[in-house]
């Protein structure tokens, strides 16, 4: 079964230090991977994705997420974290079964950043 | 270019009434998704259309209809309201299939609530 899951509903960092949310996931086949944030009462947008080629992604933001076939992961971190960072993320990965390649998207994990 | 955009952003329906959300998108994307999201749950897919006069159904269908007249708009119709409707929904959109590697695009959300 197609699956992905995001171990923590929420990370406390400080402004200045580095971040990781973690994503962890199960697909049949090649994984095809999402970042998204979502601010307070805003929609998803999108940060980064993997696809193919080199396992470390640069995103919008500052944000990278590094894919590591072995440990089924692909964890979003940042060097040095922002208040404004402090929104909700989600990890979406794809779901290769139908013709329309859902995907399928973690619970998400709040992210609060404190000054 | 307004992307993805979704009317209304708040509503109040009694148990039984009916309603439609509206989305309508500019970037002539041939796929279109809705979501809705609860709390804890992460998103799920309620039903996508892969161009006009093409949907199907997604995770979460029951108690929802949808239809694609055209490819910019995408309406999802509640008929009868039930308070496990109580949700926030988000309608998106790609060019491609989501799971192909395209960037969904989403709207700001429509925060429903059946009383």
């Amino acid at each position: 079964a197609q699956s992905v899951a995001q171990p923590e509903d929420q990370v406390n960092v400080a402004e200045g230090n580095p971040l990781t949310v973690k994503c962890t996931y199960s697909v049949s086949g090649n994984p095809y991977l999402f970042w998204y944030v979502q601010y307070p009462n805003r929609g998803l947008q999108f940060l980064l994705k993997y696809i193919t080629g080199d396992n470390l992604v640069k995103g919008s933001y500052g944000f990278e997420a590094e894919f590591n076939k072995s440990q089924t992961s692909f964890h979003l971190k940042k060097p040095s974290a922002l208040v404004s960072d402090s929104a909700l993320y989600f990890c979406a990965v794809r779901d290769g079964r139908g013709a329309t390649n859902k995907l399928i998207f973690g619970t998400g994990t709040l992210l609060a950043v404190q000054p | 270019n307004a992307g993805v955009t979704q009317t209304p952003k708040f509503r109040i329906l009694k148990i039984g009434q009916s309603m439609t959300l509206q989305c309508t998108q500019d970037m002539n994307h041939n796929y279109m998704y809705w979501y809705r999201q609860d709390p804890g749950m992460g998103l799920k897919l309620i039903y996508y259309s892969v161009g006009a006069g093409i949907t199907d159904k997604g995770e979460v269908p029951n108690g929802y209809n949808v239809s694609r007249s055209t490819t910019e708009d995408f309406p999802l119709r509640l008929e009868l309201a039930a308070p496990s409707q109580t949700s926030v929904y988000f309608c998106a959109s790609s060019y491609g299939g989501q799971g192909s590697g395209n960037t969904i695009y989403f709207g700001e959300g429509s925060w429903l609530t059946v009383v």
